[in-house]
């Protein structure tokens, strides 16, 4: 089992649409979280983190279920400039876990 | 956040050969990690180089094949040694942010061996 496992994608969108991504990870000792984008032929941006409450971050909203050790990313109101991969992301203990990302395409 | 400047940005090199990726950081980290990212692939850690001590490499990856020097809080290298077409990858170099968990990337350097 992968540590970190991502829907496959890719999702292609409206423009305007909701999408979701999921990620699920394999180290209850995981402490932190993350979502970061990757545009084409360019290096990973951090996107958001993901805290237990939830966080919001505009359009962008992330929930973590320790308990299921589940992390999601929900965009709303997608844009064009939405299209990328976006990576989740786990770290514990000075060790960062990348999933193999999700593609997303905004289409007009 | 840090800024770091990863040279070269891309690279065809023969197979055999040897190429040393660079990165500087604007500022002091303790900790500097080298990544690996095959076309469709995600993220897998090479090795985490801190100044001072030897590299620690991550299962699957040697020094002899990717010796990394540290030799201040501010620089490191990484070099691919007898390259095969295999080798052809994007290397990354990160470093944590000021907030002291996410990390920051170099723009990577696209090698392809030939």
């Amino acid at each position: 089992r992968k540590e970190v496992e991502q829907d496959p994608g890719p999702f292609n969108v409206p423009e305007g649409a909701t999408v979701a991504f999921n990620c699920t990870y394999s180290n209850s000792a995981s402490q932190s979280f993350f979502w970061y984008r990757q545009d084409c032929r360019k290096e990973p941006k951090l996107l958001m983190s993901v805290y237990s409450s939830g966080n919001e971050d505009g359009r962008f909203t992330a929930q973590l279920n320790r308990a299921s050790q589940y992390i999601s990313l929900l965009i709303r109101d997608s844009k064009l400039s939405d299209s990328a991969t976006y990576l989740c992301v786990v770290y514990n203990n000075n060790d960062m876990r990348f999933g193999a990302g999700t593609r997303l395409t905004v289409k007009p | 956040s840090a800024v770091i400047s990863q040279k070269p940005s891309r690279d065809i090199c023969q197979r055999g050969t040897s190429l040393t990726i660079q990165c500087q950081v604007d500022s002091q980290v303790t900790m500097m990690f080298w990544y690996r990212q095959q076309p469709g692939q995600s993220l897998t850690l090479i090795a985490t180089a801190n100044q001072g001590s030897e590299a620690t490499y991550e299962s699957g990856f040697v020094i002899d094949k990717f010796p990394i020097s540290r030799p201040n809080l501010t620089f490191s290298t990484l070099t691919v040694s007898n390259m095969s077409p295999e080798d052809s990858s994007i290397y990354l170099c990160s470093v944590e942010s000021w907030t002291g968990v996410a990390y920051t990337f170099g723009s990577g350097t696209r090698l392809t061996v030939v």
